[in-house]
């Protein structure tokens, strides 16, 4: 079956730092993939997508590229902000959507 | 404004008594979907509807019931509510086709 992997967290990083959450997929078919952020108090919002290889999802900085050759699909941010602390969960739709297990990301001024 | 309404956000219950958290759209979406999310265990998906009448079983159904009677709305229901079931629920709904999902704002339950 299909499965999302992420890096656990929390991933910890000073303001204007760079960001990077890995995420990696199993997948019979062609999916879809998405990053997902839920931030404190709320249900998850999507923050970018990709529908086929070699796509970049870009969204408010954040931007992620589907790598079919790596099965990857990390989210990458130049610059963080303290308004950037959430969780970011990476799935996958093919007919079912599968998420990863989140990863917390904490900014700290 | 489109959104995805669950009520309530918060709820303590005892073992045993019957409860039913409420979904409803306002998107005319087709695909509905409850999960749950624990720590360590992401989120996992419990049931899911692909239009109104079809439902079918996530990843973690056992204890829990749903409904789609109407293409709007879809409850979660638990018969007789354990402590394991004590979680934070969240609602969602798609056009379907791989679209993405929106999300409620979440139900904490907890079960005493």
């Amino acid at each position: 079956g299909n499965s999302v992997t992420q890096m656990e967290g929390p991933v910890t990083l000073s303001e204007e730092a760079f960001l990077t959450i890995n995420c990696t997929y199993t997948a019979t078919g062609y999916p879809s993939l998405f990053w997902y952020v839920q931030y404190p108090g709320e249900g998850l919002q999507l923050l970018l997508k990709a529908t086929k290889a070699d796509d970049k999802g870009s969204n408010k900085g954040f931007e992620a590229t589907y790598r079919k050759e790596t099965t990857s699909f990390h989210l990458e941010k130049g610059s963080v902000q303290v308004s950037d602390s959430a969780v970011y969960f990476c799935a996958l739709s093919d007919a079912v959507l599968t998420f990863g297990g989140g990863t917390r990301l904490m900014v700290k001024p | 404004e489109a959104q995805v309404t669950q009520n309530p956000r918060y709820l303590i219950t005892v073992t045993g008594k019957k409860l039913t958290v409420t979904c409803s759209q306002n998107m005319n979406h087709e695909y509905m979907s409850w999960y749950r999310q624990d720590p360590g265990l992401g989120l996992r998906q419990i049931y899911y509807s692909m239009n109104v009448e079809v439902t079918d079983k996530g990843d973690v159904p056992e204890g829990y019931k749903v409904s789609r009677k109407e293409k709007r709305n879809f409850p979660l229901i638990l018969e007789s509510p354990s402590p394991n079931q004590t979680s934070l629920y969240f609602c969602a709904s798609s056009r379907g086709d791989n679209s993405p999902l929106h999300f409620g704002n979440g139900t904490r339950l907890t079960v005493t």
